[in-house]
């Protein structure tokens, strides 16, 4: 069955350090979304990525974000400087079309703890 | 008010019994709705849609309640695998994402 993979499964980092966090979506989906869940809290959206560019942003997705998808195949998140606030489970996500009728693929998650 | 919004729990019930799980969300332009099962530490996956006609799906029913902006889940029968965080997730349209609840967990106990 296809899925979605992310690289690191975990990364520990030095606060004011960058991250990349990496995914794979599922190889035939249009629509590319990060996602991220603080430990105890909702599963929070941060950015949906579409024909190469993206569509729509969150509050959370501030200057210290950007997202990238370089070759066709990856798609990734990036952190500039992280913050201790920054810790948490970040989610990269695919999907084939519209989502009011289709589903949400999940990766298993990156989980992110700044230092 | 949050856009969506669930009792956390945690929901103890014993194996055999029947749970009922509420959401309430904010926008009524809200076009989909979704319930979501998340295992503890694991990625969300798909439980299944919400109809306004209600839909059955085994041992699962979801409800759709527009006029007062509620979704419900019903799990018959529970199983001790039925343990996880139940997320109620909404589609509003406008941009092409999905807007999860904070989650219900239920544990089933033997």
């Amino acid at each position: 069955e296809p899925e979605v993979t992310q690289t690191p499964s975990h990364q520990v980092t030095q606060m004011g350090q960058e991250v990349i966090l990496r995914c794979v979506p599922i190889s035939n989906h249009l629509y590319f979304y990060w996602y991220r869940q603080i430990l105890g809290q909702k599963v929070e959206f941060l950015v949906s990525f579409y024909n190469n560019e993206i569509s729509e942003k969150s509050e959370i997705f501030d200057d210290q974000f950007s997202v990238e998808r370089p070759d066709g195949s990856n798609f990734t998140l990036k952190i500039r400087s992280t913050k201790l606030e920054d810790s948490a489970m970040y989610f990269c996500a695919s999907a084939s079309g519209t989502l009011n009728t289709g589903e949400l693929f999940f990766g298993e998650g990156s989980r992110l703890t700044v230092l | 008010r949050k856009e969506v919004e669930q009792d956390p729990g945690p929901f103890n019930v014993p194996e055999g019994a029947t749970v009922a799980f509420n959401c309430t969300y904010s926008n009524s332009a809200s076009q989909s709705f979704f319930w979501y099962r998340q295992d503890c530490r694991k990625e969300p996956k798909l439980l299944m849609s919400v109809y306004s006609s209600g839909n059955e799906d085994g041992r699962f029913t979801a409800q759709l309640n527009r006029a007062s902006q509620y979704i419900s889940l019903l799990i018959r029968d529970s199983k001790l695998s039925d343990s996880a965080t139940y997320l109620c997730v909404v589609f509003t349209g406008g941009g092409n994402k999905l807007t999860f609840g904070t989650g219900t967990q239920l544990k089933v106990e033997l």
